[in-house]
């Protein structure tokens, strides 16, 4: 079985200020790994995938994550939040291999980005 | 827009009515799913269809019954719903059902309240 944990239900963080926004997860084998927001009244939008190679992933709109297979995490992260980053964020997890399509979503977490 | 399209936006109905929910996809992708999102739940995967073939049935009950007439539709069909389905309904496309790596594109979805 996999697993997704979103441990943060809300994130406040002011405008300028660097943001993270945490997630652990649990499969069997070596993970994909994904993040994908959601705006108000919209459907989800992927930001960024880790599948294999550089830890440090790099992703749309100025985020990134880091894969750290030790600690089982893959927090997403931006240097300078913006207000306009505050929407719900979504961390996945799946197996690799034919067949392994269920992508496994944590609960989200809302970010909270403020003037 | 991700090129996923979604009608209507929003439905009400009543436990004893029979609706169904639309999804066309632009995107020449071979594979969509159906995904109820209620609140404070992490995403359900509920239906998966890669070429127009249902490959994944996630434990959903009866009353949802899905139909993929071909790779740029995909419909659900609900009758005698309960209160408890009352959620957003989303429909995703991916470029295959593939080995895991492929991200999704979702639509903005249905906001569904059964009454």
């Amino acid at each position: 079985a996999q697993s997704v944990a979103q441990p943060e239900d809300q994130v406040n963080v002011a405008e300028g200020n660097p943001l993270t926004v945490k997630c652990t997860y649990s499969v069997s084998g070596n993970p994909y790994l994904f993040w994908y927001v959601q705006y108000p009244n919209r459907g989800l939008q992927f930001l960024l995938k880790y599948i294999t190679g550089d830890n440090l992933v790099k992703g749309s709109y100025g985020f990134e994550a880091e894969f750290n297979k030790s600690q089982t995490s893959f927090h997403l992260k931006k240097p300078s939040a913006l207000v306009s980053d505050s929407a719900l964020y979504f961390c996945a997890v799946r197996r690799p291999g034919a067949g392994s399509y269920q992508l496994t979503f944590g609960k989200g977490t809302k970010l909270s980005v403020i003037p | 827009e991700t090129g996923v399209t979604q009608t209507p936006r929003h439905l009400v109905m009543g436990m004893t009515n029979k609706k169904s929910l639309k999804c066309e996809q632009h995107l020449g992708h071979n594979a969509m799913y159906w995904y109820k999102q209620s609140a404070k739940k992490p995403l359900e995967l509920m239906f998966v269809y890669s070429l127009e073939e249902r490959v994944e049935n996630n434990s959903v009950p009866s009353r949802f019954s899905p139909e993929c007439p071909n790779s740029s539709h995909l419909f659900l069909h609900l009758h005698t719903l309960q209160p408890e389905d009352s959620a957003l309904y989303l429909c995703a496309s991916s470029q295959d059902l593939g080995a895991g790596g492929e991200k999704l594109f979702f639509g903005s979805g249905t906001q569904l309240s059964v009454l």
